[in-house]
Order: C-alpha cells, then structure tokens, then sequence
C-alpha cells in the first residue's frame, strides 16, 4: 500500500474564495488523480494529475474550476475555484499501485457556506 | 446517466446474519468489477474484485457472485460483525488495466447492529 496525507482535511469557505488542497505520498507513483464525492453521490473523476504537464481531466470538469498542479511523483494540489455551495463535497486524491489497486486518502471534507 | 447504479442507499443487518449488498451496471463493456469499502473521515479501501471470466470470488467472509447476463453483481458478507458498518461501493471497468477508468456506484451504507 502507500501512505497518502490530504491537507487540509477538512474546511470551511466563503462563497467566492479558492482552495488549495494537497496531496502527499510517500512513494514515487506514475498515476495520481483527484476525485469528488458529493453528498448522496459516487465517487467522480474530477481529472488525472500529470507529472510535468497539464492535468487530464474528464467530461464536465474544466482547469478554470480545478487547477491541478502535480511538480512531481509524490505531490500535487487541487484548486476549487471561485466556490459556491455546490462545491461543497469531499475531495479524494488517489494514486495507482504497481499491483494494480486504486489506493486513496483520506479525503478533504469542503464545506461552502 | 448512471453506468454503475446501488439501488439501496442504506443497509440494516444483525450482527452474525448475511449481509448482501448489490450492484447493477449498464455497460457491456465492463469487465472488471471491484468492491470498496469506507469508513468516515478516511478514503475507500479495495475489499474484493471479481473479472467477467468467473461468477464467484471469495475472500474470507466476502464473496462476490457477478451475473454478467443480468449486468448484476451482489457483494456477500458472513457472517456480518459490527466493524463491517461502512459504505460500500460497487465499481467497474473495461478492463483490469483500469486506471482512470473505474466507474463508481453512490454506495450503500451498511450498519450492522450487534
């Protein structure tokens, strides 16, 4: 397994400001991505944090929203732009295992007020 | 449009008895079907796979059966202990390579009662 410290784990925001959340882990791993979990729903791709380029990210997510910045193979941020309150979720980075398993953090819990 | 859909938002079981937990998906394309498991304030861990080659895989208390002509898939936990209270989630992919390419259902919180 790894070792993965999200920061913060949890927050509470003002409409209209940004969050910066960070994602550590204690081994070099090629694959990392950033999910959402929104109250009541499924974990959702926001977008997969590439090393040294700009992030991927999947239908519905744009890099205005998320920035993702990933300077290396153990670290990278998501930002949460311009908040409103249905950006209030949890925010999962995760990382792929060399035996193949999707192995995530512990989460950062976002509440916009 | 929901790909991986968990009818049951919640779950109630006694501790002991047999807790079945199920999954439906719409994707033919999927082939590789996962469980995790998640506790509050701390992520989902892998629990169990199971591939479109088999109908059945059991890992200690938990099996998973896959009914690929029904697109069905059921999570079986005996016998069911407090420490399972958790919420479930039913994921599939294309392939074993999955990558980004997992599929998650909304969960199911399950709550054994002792």
């Amino acid at each position: 397994s790894a070792v993965i410290s999200q920061k913060p784990s949890r927050d509470i925001c003002q409409r209209g400001t940004s969050l910066t959340i960070q994602c550590q882990v204690d081994s070099q791993v090629t694959m990392m991505f950033w999910y959402r979990q929104q109250p009541g729903q499924s974990l959702t791709l926001i977008a997969t944090a590439n090393q040294g380029s700009e992030a991927t990210y999947e239908s519905g997510f744009v890099i205005d929203k998320f920035p993702i910045s990933r300077p290396n193979l153990t670290f990278s941020t998501l930002t949460v732009s311009n908040m409103s309150p249905e950006d209030s979720s949890i925010y999962l980075c995760s990382v792929l295992l060399n035996t193949g398993e999707l192995f995530f953090g512990e989460g950062s819990r976002l509440t916009v007020l | 449009d929901q790909q991986v859909k968990q009818n049951s938002p919640s779950l109630s079981v006694q501790e002991g008895r047999i807790s079945i937990l199920n999954c439906d998906y719409t994707n033919s394309m999927f082939d590789y079907f996962l469980w995790y498991k998640k506790y509050p304030a701390e992520g989902p861990t892998f629990l169990i796979s199971i591939s479109s080659i088999k109908d059945k895989n059991e890992d200690g208390r938990f099996t998973v059966f896959l009914n690929k002509s029904a697109k069905h898939l059921s999570l079986h936990i005996v016998p069911s202990q407090p420490g399972d209270s958790a919420v479930y989630f039913c994921a599939a992919s294309p392939s074993m390579e999955y990558g980004n390419k997992l599929v998650f259902g909304a969960g199911t919180i399950l709550r054994v009662k002792s």
